[in-house]
């Protein structure tokens, strides 16, 4: 049974570029939710998505946006990349969502220079 | 808005030498409070959802506690292979879980 699977692992960007951020949740699972995690931080929550609809949001700019598909996949798209944009970017997902627990990936590290 | 503090930051003990992690909490309304172990460059893995002061759980050398304002995680004779980040998360009437930054483990041969 495959678990959150999250693509691609790494990324490197420059300042001002744009980057997509790829999720798959676990099987049986119908809602995703990201976060950013800095170095020595806990996760920080960007958004919620469920029947394709982003049904909460965190603290985080319009530069940060999603989307999820019909399969529950979902993507991360960040414009204008920022330095401190910099930090493992965590996908997870969950059933239903109210109070389920959260299975994460194993994230994809962006570096912004 | 919800707050979720951890302590101590870093926690370094030898094996078999049993101790506690700290998480305090200020939530509207608390729906959970959850339990993550985190590998260096992995993602969270969860352990334990508690619901009500009073609960428990257990799973192998890790026991997990609420009250009303606090969670305590139980490490009872550590292994090596504890060793990682231990993440606190409280979820309110958004029922969004807020992280606390975590308590790093290290154990000790």
């Amino acid at each position: 049974d495959a678990g959150v699977t999250q693509s691609p692992t790494h990324l490197i960007k420059t300042r001002g570029q744009q980057v997509t951020l790829r999720c798959s949740p676990k099987s049986g699972h119908d809602t995703v939710s990201w976060y950013q995690q800095a170095l020595g931080q806990g996760p920080q929550f960007i958004f919620q998505y469920y029947e394709e609809e982003e049904r909460q949001r965190g603290n985080f700019p319009d530069r940060f946006s999603g989307h999820q598909f019909p399969n529950y996949s979902s993507e991360l798209n960040v414009n204008a990349l920022l330095l401190g944009d910099s930090a493992l970017y965590l996908c997870a997902s969950s059933h239903r969502g109210y109070n389920s627990p959260l299975h994460f990936g194993n994230g994809t590290r962006l570096t912004v220079t | 808005e919800d707050q979720v503090t951890q302590s101590p930051e870093a926690l370094r003990l030898q094996e078999g030498e049993s101790s506690s992690l700290n998480c305090s909490y200020t939530v509207s309304g608390l729906r959970g409070l959850f339990w993550y172990r985190q590998d260096p460059g992995k993602g969270p893995e969860f352990l334990f959802t508690l619901y009500s002061a009073g609960e428990e759980k257990e799973k192998e050398r890790l026991k997990a506690t609420l009250t009303k304002k606090e969670s305590f995680l139980h490490i009872t004779a550590p292994k090596p292979e504890d060793s990682a980040t231990y993440l606190c998360a409280a979820s309110g009437g958004s029922y969004i879980p807020t992280f606390g930054r975590g308590t790093s483990l290290i154990v000790h041969p």
